[in-house]
């Protein structure tokens, strides 16, 4: 199994700060997603990247997939109290079809 | 809109018992995951399928069992509980793409289950 490490694992700011969480491994993935949880939910989709060098925004939210494909940021650019919550890279392996989940990091942004 | 349904979203049982948590998808996806959630970890994964009949090991299958006997359903068993399986236990399920080996997954909204 490939391995995934984000960081941090925690992180709590205040609301209009920038932000940029980590996940880094020693191996290639053919894709990596992220995921958004909330509490007593699953989660949800936010991107796939897929490219490496690719940069993806979504509103606020930009995302990039490094060169070789090992590792990704995600950048929150003023942050809003409803961004907080579970974020999770998932890298799919290249052998097959699973998701390698990081570990996570809680987001907690206040008013 | 139901998505993916998991049953029961909560249980306690006593180490030694047997229990089964059922996955149910309406999209007719090919590939359906079970995940177990703790803290610090991340979401790890404990038994997959890629179709109908068709189950594989993931990262931590020790001490579960799965069946896929319609496509729609994905069941993971526990012959024993052993307080180790203190978890959030999250189904999910994929569409196969082709040329795309993992699409989004779709994500139930966990069970939550004790072993005391």
């Amino acid at each position: 199994t490939q391995l995934l490490e984000q960081s941090p694992q925690f992180l709590s700011i205040q609301e209009g700060e920038n932000l940029t969480v980590y996940c880094n491994s020693s191996s290639v993935f053919s894709s990596l997603q992220w995921y958004r949880q909330e509490p007593g939910e699953g989660p949800v989709l936010l991107v796939t990247v897929v490219t490496g060098g690719e940069v993806k925004k979504l509103k606020r939210l930009t995302f990039q997939f490094g060169d070789a494909r090992k590792d990704s940021s995600l950048h929150i650019t003023a942050a809003q109290t409803g961004d907080t919550g579970l974020y999770l890279c998932a890298g799919e392996e290249t052998s097959g079809s699973r998701l390698t989940f990081g570990e996570g990091t809680q987001l907690t942004v206040n008013p | 809109n139901a998505g993916v349904t998991q049953t029961p979203k909560f249980r306690v049982l006593k180490t030694g018992q047997s229990m089964t948590l059922l996955c149910a998808q309406d999209m007719n996806h090919e590939y359906m995951y079970w995940y177990r959630q703790d803290p610090g970890m991340g979401l790890r994964l404990i038994h997959y399928s890629v179709g109908e009949g068709t189950t594989a090991k993931g990262e931590v299958p020790d001490g579960y069992n799965v069946s896929r006997l319609k496509k729609q359903n994905f069941l993971l068993g526990l012959e024993s509980a052993a307080p180790s399986q203190t978890s959030v236990y999250f189904c999910a399920s994929s569409p196969h793409i082709s040329g795309v080996a993992t699409g989004e997954l779709f994500f139930g909204e966990g069970s939550r289950l004790t072993v005391l």
